[in-house]
């Protein structure tokens, strides 16, 4: 079983869509999250944390699921531009390696 | 606040060759580390350096050396270049002890053939 899982997609929606995605990890030691954005032939960016009372910003919605093991990241009133692949990131047990998941590749179409 | 610089942006080159992949940040972030992401492989950790004169080994550090002799620079050497060496290095910053958020390069695409 991988450590970290992601649906690898793509999910192709309209604009105006809401969509969501979600992440499992297999590490109950796991203490830090994180959902970034990758686009095409560019390197990752930092999309958000992911905080035990989840946090938004903006459209974007992160959730932690910790007796379930996994995260989610809902994002709101898709944009063409929200199109990318979104990576799952997890960080166990206070160690600074983390481990990334293969991604979730999404489409917004007009 | 140039953030993590990475170069060559491109590189060619023949089997057996090497050459030393430049990255540097100026963010005076403890922990950096190197990857590279193939087509549905993901991204891999290949060294990472918790410090100056700090080093580790990632999930595929083969054919792969690094050394960290200050803070801001963390050089990837390949040894002699193999074409399943061929892929797109990252190279990633953080500051560890307050939060392991990572802050990536713009990245060098490889071609060994």
């Amino acid at each position: 079983r991988k450590e970290v899982e992601q649906d690898p997609g793509p999910f192709n929606v309209p604009e105006g869509a809401t969509v969501a995605f979600n992440c499992t990890y297999s590490n109950s030691a796991s203490q830090s999250f994180f959902w970034y954005r990758q686009d095409c032939r560019k390197e990752p960016k930092l999309l958000m944390s992911v905080y035990s009372s989840g946090n938004e910003d903006g459209r974007f919605t992160a959730q932690l699921n910790r007796a379930s093991q996994y995260i989610s990241l809902l994002i709101r009133d898709s944009k063409l531009s929200d199109s990318a692949t979104y990576l799952c990131v997890v960080n166990g047990g206070g160690s600074y390696i983390p481990t990334f998941g293969r991604g979730t590749s999404l489409i917004v179409h007009p | 606040n140039a953030g993590v610089t990475q170069t060559p942006k491109f590189q060619v080159l023949k089997t057996g060759q090497s050459m030393t992949l430049q990255c540097a940040q100026d963010m005076n972030h403890e922990y950096m580390s190197w990857y590279r992401q193939d087509p549905g492989m993901g991204l891999r950790l290949i060294h990472y350096s918790v410090g100056a004169g700090i080093t580790d080994q990632g999930e595929v550090p083969n054919g792969y050396n690094v050394s960290r002799s200050t803070t801001e620079d963390f050089p990837l050497r390949l040894l002699s270049a193999a074409p399943s060496q061929t892929s797109v290095y990252f190279c990633a910053s953080s500051s560890g002890q307050y939060s392991y958020e990572q802050y990536f390069g713009p990245g060098t695409r490889l071609t060994v053939t």
